[in-house]
């Protein structure tokens, strides 16, 4: 069964500093990667997908096939960043759909 | 833009009681999905469907149906709501080609209290 694990519930860096948000999977197959963010009082949305390899608002994530990993990074934290970021997965190998599977979150506290 | 609306942001209800969840898409999507989001717990899938009448079950379906007539309408039924199923419910919409995976784009969510 695929799994997706976010260690840390909470993380606090200050504005300016550098942050990476930690995700990893476990999955046999070759899995799509996405981080969703929810920022406060709005609804969750896709904040980058591995497949297209971009950084949006500065943020950018390196599928690691070899350590199952997919973190987030970002170099200077802004205090808009403050969130709750999700990692997913989807196992998606053709037809029909898929669901995604997600961490447990990790809030993400900017501090000025 | 993409919009996809749920009928209710909060809900009330009593256990015992049948509860229907709404979920309407504007863009024509194939597949829609539920899940439920929970403190601690991240979110989970509940169903998902990718076309009219068609469904699948998600990793947490029981206690759960759903009903897609149309294809730009998704609900959500609790057949007898307990209390374990208070949480927050989200829907989400994609579109599919067969060719990949596809940005789900979320509803605002439905807080369900179940007393």
């Amino acid at each position: 069964a695929q799994r997706v694990t976010q260690p840390e519930k909470l993380l606090s860096v200050f504005k300016g500093a550098p942050v990476e948000l930690k995700c990893n999977y476990s999955y046999s197959g070759s899995p799509e990667l996405f981080w969703y963010v929810q920022y406060s009082r709005q609804r969750l949305q896709l904040l980058l997908r591995h497949i297209s390899r971009e950084s949006i608002k500065g943020f950018t994530a390196d599928l690691n096939k070899g350590e199952t990993s997919f973190h987030l990074k970002k170099p200077f934290a802004q205090e808009e960043d403050s969130a709750m970021y999700y990692c997913a997965l989807s196992s998606y190998s053709g037809g029909g759909a898929d669901g995604l599977t997600f961490g447990k979150g990790t809030h993400l506290i900017i501090q000025p | 833009d993409v919009k996809v609306t749920q009928s209710s942001r909060y809900l009330v209800k009593r256990t015992g009681e049948k509860v229907f969840l709404e979920c309407v898409q504007d863009m024509d999507h194939e597949n829609m999905f539920w899940y439920r989001q929970d403190p601690g717990l991240g979110l989970r899938l509940i169903y998902f469907s990718y076309d009219v009448k068609m469904k699948e079950k998600g990793d947490i379906p029981e206690g759960y149906s759903v009903s897609r007539e149309k294809k730009e309408r998704f609900s959500l039924i609790l057949e007898s709501a307990s209390t374990n199923q208070t949480s927050m419910y989200l829907c989400a919409s994609s579109e599919s080609s067969g060719l990949g995976v596809y940005e789900q784009y979320f509803g605002p969510g439905t807080r369900l209290t179940v007393t």
